[in-house]
């Protein structure tokens, strides 16, 4: 089945803890990116790859980093977690850009995080 | 920069009862594409539509429906005869040349039986 898993689902962690999401895709798709989902501003874009080794800032990349050493799998890893992000997070991939083809976005389940 | 506009945070409606709702963009490209996404209670976000800035056909598919005008940037999407299962998150979300998919506040929609 043609999936893009989150793991954990679900986080509560302390301030200053280092953490790692996970995200995996086995659809061989080019672009992953990641989001975060607050009240009353939607989902905004932390990063998104390209292409393994290739990846890029989005618009609230503040507090994350990414890597992408292979194809399926993208990890937000949040090196010194604060409570400003606690948020619900999700995980997405598609063929090539969204711009190609006739192509959308498959999300992973999300993973609720909280910092306390 | 691009920006989508849901203006309707909340909207309730009664079963049966006819739904639209509103997404405003701007983007200074010529060439651009348009989201829908369901994000029901479990949480998952679900893909509905996806239009390009070229294509200002109409749609529709089943109950839902959807209209895009460029001359007034706007996407808006009906639910007709809406149903419980119906009840969600919606957002509306635009990606255009810088690789960012760029979505709006959402909309949250209550169907009531």
């Amino acid at each position: 089945e043609a999936q893009v898993t989150q793991n954990p689902r679900y986080l509560i962690t302390v301030t200053g803890k280092k953490l790692t999401v996970t995200c995996s895709q086995n659809m061989n798709h080019e672009y992953m990116s990641w989001y975060r989902q607050d009240p009353g501003l939607g989902l905004r874009q932390i990063y998104y790859s390209m292409n393994v080794e290739v990846t890029d800032k989005g618009d609230v990349p503040e507090g994350y980093k990414v890597s992408r050493k292979e194809k399926r799998n993208f990890p937000l890893i949040l090196e010194s977690p604060s409570p400003n992000q606690t948020s619900l997070y999700f995980c997405a991939s598609s063929p090539n850009p969204l711009g190609v083809g006739n192509t959308e976005a498959f999300f992973g389940q999300g993973t609720r995080l909280t910092v306390v | 920069a691009q920006k989508v506009t849901q203006a309707q945070t909340e909207i309730s409606v009664v079963e049966k009862e006819d739904v639209t709702l509103d997404c405003v963009y701007e983007t200074r490209d010529t060439t651009y594409y348009l989201f829908w996404y369901k994000q029901p209670p479990s949480g998952e976000l679900v893909f509905l539509i996806r239009r390009n800035s070229f294509d200002e056909q109409n749609e529709i598919s089943g109950r839902y429906s959807w209209n895009f005008q460029k001359s007034t940037s706007s996407f808006n999407f009906t639910i007709t005869a809406s149903q419980v299962v119906d009840s969600a998150v919606y957002f509306c979300a635009l990606y255009s040349n810088d690789y960012k998919l760029s979505f709006g506040a959402g909309t949250t929609v209550t169907v009531r039986a």
